[in-house]
Parts: structure tokens; sequence; C-alpha cells
């Protein structure tokens, strides 16, 4: 069954660096989605992409935080300046359509320190 | 608002019991309602969807969920637990502004199963 996958597993950060974490969607899919989790709480949805632009984004999803299709394929999360309290997991998630359920990669730990 | 409820943090069965997780719902239409399980360090895996039509839905491994829209609530249910069921359980409600249905998740329910 295809997959999502995320790129890396884990990712140890410095406070105020730039990340970008890396997804490559299901191949048919045209939504795509982006979800933190941090330690020990429920999964917050960041924001929604869907034709090159974004859908929709939640309040989490400040100006620190954009996402991109760079090359068609890969689908990416870029925090500007980090924070601690960015430490989480980060899921992203695939859909064919806007009505169809979400397939998760197994997402991405950040590490801030 | 969206909002999901699941009142039970933390449920502990003996194997081959049966097993509900209370799920409870908030929005305004008729809402996607999902069911996901994710083991420590993987993702989060799909059970069970319920989009419209019969209130009763089948998912993987065994489980089932109910949609009651005078409870507002979306229950998951197996008769009977394997050990290999241990895992956290989200119910998700999807309700996106746009097309695009962005999930909103409960806390989870954390599934103990025990010899």
């Amino acid at each position: 069954e295809p997959e999502v996958t995320q790129t890396p597993s884990h990712q140890v950060t410095q406070m105020g660096q730039e990340v970008i974490l890396r997804c490559v969607p299901i191949s048919n899919h045209l939504y795509f989605y982006w979800y933190r989790q941090i330690l020990g709480q429920k999964v917050e949805f960041l924001v929604s992409f869907y034709n090159n632009e974004i859908s929709e984004k939640s309040e989490i999803f400040d100006d620190q935080f954009s996402v991109e299709r760079p090359d068609g394929s890969n689908f990416t999360l870029k925090i500007r300046s980090t924070k601690l309290e960015d430490s989480a997991m980060y899921f992203c998630a695939t859909g064919r359509d806007g009505n169809q359920p979400q397939h998760f990669g197994d997402g991405t730990r950040l590490s801030i320190l | 608002a969206q909002s999901v409820t699941q009142p039970d943090i933390h449920i502990t069965v003996s194997e081959g019991a049966s097993l509900e997780l209370r799920c409870n719902y908030s929005y305004g239409a008729t809402p996607y309602l999902f069911w996901y399980v994710q083991s420590p360090g993987q993702g989060l895996q799909l059970l069970l969807k319920y989009f419209s039509g019969d209130t009763l839905v089948q998912g993987i491994k065994g489980f089932e969920a109910e949609f009651k829209r005078s409870q507002s609530s979306f229950n998951l249910r197996k008769p009977s637990v394997h050990w290999s069921d241990a895992a956290e359980y989200f119910c998700a409600v999807g309700g996106g502004q746009t097309g695009a249905n962005n999930l909103f998740f409960g806390t989870g329910t954390r599934l103990t199963v025990i010899p």
C-alpha cells in the first residue's frame, strides 16, 4: 500500500535556527496537510495545501511557518526561527481529495535545544 | 467551532474482553468522523471513517464504530481485544472551511491490554 514518507525521522536543532521538514505524498494525492503533536498532547492541525496554495491554516501557523512544494513532489514545512515550544512531532498527511481520509506519515520528531 | 472529546484518558482491558472507547464531537453540520490508532513512535493509521449512510461502520482489525447524531457520539468498539491492540486511539472530526477537510483530534485514549 502506498505510504506517506517523512524525512528526517528526528531533527535536533538549536533555538533560532531554521528547519525544513520534508514529506513525500502518495503519488495521486492532491491535498496536503501538516499537523503537530506536542509530547503528551493531542494532534493539532497546522495547515492544509491544495493547488499550490494554502487552503486553510490554524492560529498556530504564524509567520514563522511556511509550506511549499518546491519540485512538484516533496511537500515541505519550514520553520524560520525555531523556538523551544516548537519541539513536537510533526505529521504530514495527504488525501486524494478533500472528502477522502487522510493518510499520515510516521512523523518527524523535532527537538529544539 | 469543531471539537472532539475523548473522556477516557487511559483504559485497561484484559485480552479477549470487549472494548468501547468513547468519543463525543461538536460540529455545526453533518460531520466526517474518523478513528485513528497510533502505536508508540509511529504515525496515525486510519481504523475507520463515517461520512454518511449506515451509522454502523466497520473498520480494519475487527473494529467498528457507531455514529449517533442524537448523542453527538462516535464510539469505537471491538468485541474481543488482542494484545496487539495496545496503542493510543484518536477520534477526529473533519471540518475545514474549504474543500480540504482538516481534522480536529481528541486528546486520545491510551489502551493497555493485560494477559
